[in-house]
């Protein structure tokens, strides 16, 4: 059963770069079958995209951050990384890393099949 | 980007009753529609996918129906574990935007 867990400091500064790893077990990053994504709730709020990594190394980011977001893969430790910089209060929140399954089952749909449980990260001075 | 605008924010309902939640996308995404329950300090969990279709384990007291802009999630006679918040989410175009919950709440 694949799980995915989240790391990384609960405290960042401002203005400094926010970085989280998510470590996924029980199955590969290095598949083609999947889209390694960081997905981001506010406290109180609703889910932000934040953007994902292929397994070729591609990503997509949501335009809104796309400045100050950048994402890596660590195949050899079955990881993969997200790096927010400049960051500001507005940046807290809980950071999940997600899959999304492309053509989920029958549905030739892409679905956020799993989830990690989450990383509550602050940001304040 | 699609904005999805989910109606009411919140509900009150008794077990047992049956409950409709309400999401509209700002342009059409086909079937691009999925739901998700999330409880406090969890992470969401897939219920419905591709607008209509149940995913392993999900009971079928819950469905989903809808196509193009207007969508909507079902619960039939909830019980206490479905007092939880929905999101719906579109997965037509990039960037995925998901709408901004709905909360059921116990009467």
């Amino acid at each position: 059963q694949v799980q995915l867990q989240e790391s990384g400091p609960g405290l960042v500064k401002p203005p400094e770069t926010l970085s989280l790893t998510c470590t996924v077990s029980g199955g590969s990053v290095n598949s083609a079958s999947y889209y390694w994504s960081w997905i981001r709730q506010p406290p109180g709020k609703g889910l932000e995209w934040i953007g994902y990594i292929y397994y070729s190394g591609s990503t997509n980011y949501n335009p809104s951050l796309k400045s100050r977001v950048s994402m890596s893969l660590d195949t050899s430790k079955n990881q993969f990384s997200l790096k927010l910089t400049s960051v500001t209060p507005a940046d807290t929140a809980v950071y999940f890393c997600a899959r999304e399954h492309l053509f989920y089952s029958e549905s030739s749909q892409d679905v956020f099949d799993i989830w990690g449980q989450g990383t509550k990260v602050t940001v304040s001075s | 980007d699609i904005q999805m605008t989910q109606s009411p924010s919140s509900l009150s309902a008794s077990a047992g009753d049956s409950v409709t939640i309400t999401c509209r996308a700002s342009q059409s995404i086909g079937r691009y529609l999925h739901w998700f329950q999330q409880k406090p300090g969890k992470a969401p969990k897939l219920l419905i996918y591709a607008t209509s279709t149940l995913q392993s384990g999900v009971p079928s007291r819950f469905s989903g129906s809808g196509s193009g802009t207007d969508f909507t999630l079902s619960i039939s006679s909830l019980q206490p574990e479905d007092f939880a918040s929905y999101f719906c989410q579109q997965s037509f175009s990039i960037p995925r935007t998901f709408g901004q919950g709905t909360k059921v709440e116990i009467k």
